[in-house]
This record gives C-alpha cells, sequence and structure tokens, in this order.
C-alpha cells in the first residue's frame, strides 16, 4: 500500500533560518507528489506539487524536487519567514486506481520560525 | 469566487448523539473527498463521492458513518451515536472532474465529543 513518512517535529527555527522537511514514500505505480500547508484553524493549502521523476515543485520560496531514484520529496526553503510558522503535509496520490485522487498524508511537521 | 464551505466550524456532542457536518464543494467541482485528522496525526482518507454516488468508502469505519452527496445541496457526513473517539478535526476536499487539478480543502469541522 502507499505510504508517507515525515520527519518529526516539532521544527523550530529563527526568522532567515534554512528549512529542511525530509518526506519519503512507498507508492505503487506513478505517485504525484504534494506538500500541503495547515495554518492554525485553517484547511489544507496546496503549497506545492510534482507529477513525475524530477520534476522540481516551488512556491513562495519553497522548493521539492521528486526523487525516484531514493522515493523523497523533501521541502526546502532558503529563507524562514515568521509567517512560515504552520504545519507542512508531505502527501502522494497514486494512479491506476478507483480512487486515483485519494491523498495519502505524512503525518505532518509543526514549524515555528521564531523572530 | 467561494472555496470549499464546511459548517458547521465547531460542533459539540454528546456521547450517543448524531453529528452531521456539511461541505458544499467548489462551484463547478463535482467529486468531494472526506478526510478525518484526529489529533496530532496527519489526514486519514474517509471516502469519495461524486453526485448521487459513493465511488470509494474503503476508509470509513463500518458502523456508524455514512456519508452522501445528493444530486441538490451539499455532502454530509453523518455519524451517529458518536463516541469520544470520534472527537477530530473532519475536513472536505472537492475537485472537478479533471484527474490533473489538486484537491482544494475546506476550513474544517471539529467534533468534540463530551
Amino acid at each position: 500500500g502507499n505510504s508517507v513518512t515525515q520527519m518529526e517535529g516539532p521544527v523550530t527555527l529563527s526568522e532567515e533560518a534554512f528549512l529542511t522537511i525530509n518526506c519519503t514514500y512507498t507508492a505503487t505505480g506513478y505517485p504525484s507528489l504534494f506538500w500541503y500547508v495547515q495554518y492554525p484553524g485553517e484547511g489544507l493549502q496546496l503549497l506545492l506539487k510534482a507529477t513525475k521523476a524530477d520534476d522540481k515543485g516551488s512556491n513562495k520560496g519553497f522548493e521539492a524536487t521528486y526523487r525516484k531514484e531514493t522515493t523523497s520529496f523533501h521541502l526546502e526553503k532558503g529563507s524562514v519567514q515568521v509567517s512560515d510558522s504552520a504545519v507542512y503535509f508531505c502527501a502522494l496520490t497514486s494512479t491506476g486506481s478507483g480512487s486515483a485522487r485519494q491523498l495519502t498524508f505524512g503525518s505532518g511537521t509543526q514549524l515555528t520560525v521564531l523572530p | 469566487n467561494a472555496g470549499v464551505m464546511q459548517n458547521p466550524r465547531h460542533l459539540v456532542r454528546r456521547r450517543g448523539q448524531e453529528a452531521r457536518l456539511r461541505c458544499s464543494p467548489m462551484k463547478g467541482h463535482s467529486h468531494v473527498y472526506w478526510y478525518r485528522q484526529l489529533p496530532e496525526e496527519g489526514l486519514k482518507f474517509m471516502v469519495y463521492l461524486q453526485k448521487e454516488n459513493i465511488i470509494d468508502e474503503s476508509g470509513m469505519p463500518k458502523e456508524r458513518f455514512s456519508a452522501e452527496f445528493p444530486k441538490e445541496g451539499p455532502s454530509i457526513l453523518r455519524i451517529q451515536q458518536v463516541v469520544r473517539g470520534d472527537s477530530a478535526a473532519y475536513f472536505c476536499a472537492s475537485s472537478p472532474i479533471s484527474d490533473s487539478s489538486p484537491l482544494h480543502f475546506g476550513n474544517g469541522t471539529r467534533l468534540t465529543v463530551t
């Protein structure tokens, strides 16, 4: 079955620090990979995605590269801001099933950025 | 352009009562998904519906839980005879017909069972 393993949190960084949140996956077929962000009291928002190997998703200074050889999709940002404080979820959806759009999520990583 | 609308935002029920959670998908979206987020955990898929059809309910508990998406009106997730373990955030997501577009999530309903 499909699974996503995310770096354990919480992660606390100072403003302008470099961020990496690790994500590895197990999936059948050719999954699409996603990072979602959840701000306090809100639903999930799509941050970025990649649909095939070697694709790089990017948005708001965040990046993640789909690495098929290491089954990874690590999230990075060169300089975090206080406003980036949130919970980040790695997720995948695989093709070839009757419910191709069903997302499998990691457990989430809480990020706190201090001024 | 309203997003996915869920109501209520917060719902408190006593053990044994029924909980009804509503979800109106984005305009033009005909696919609805329900996910549950238990405290300190990621989201878990529950059910996938299209208008008047349940496509995949592999994540739904076998008893007390049901979902519908009628031809008219919002999608409803219904939990009968709630127990404390049902306390969680329930998120609805929608998508258009195309499989290439990502899911859009609502802000969730936080159910507390006392």
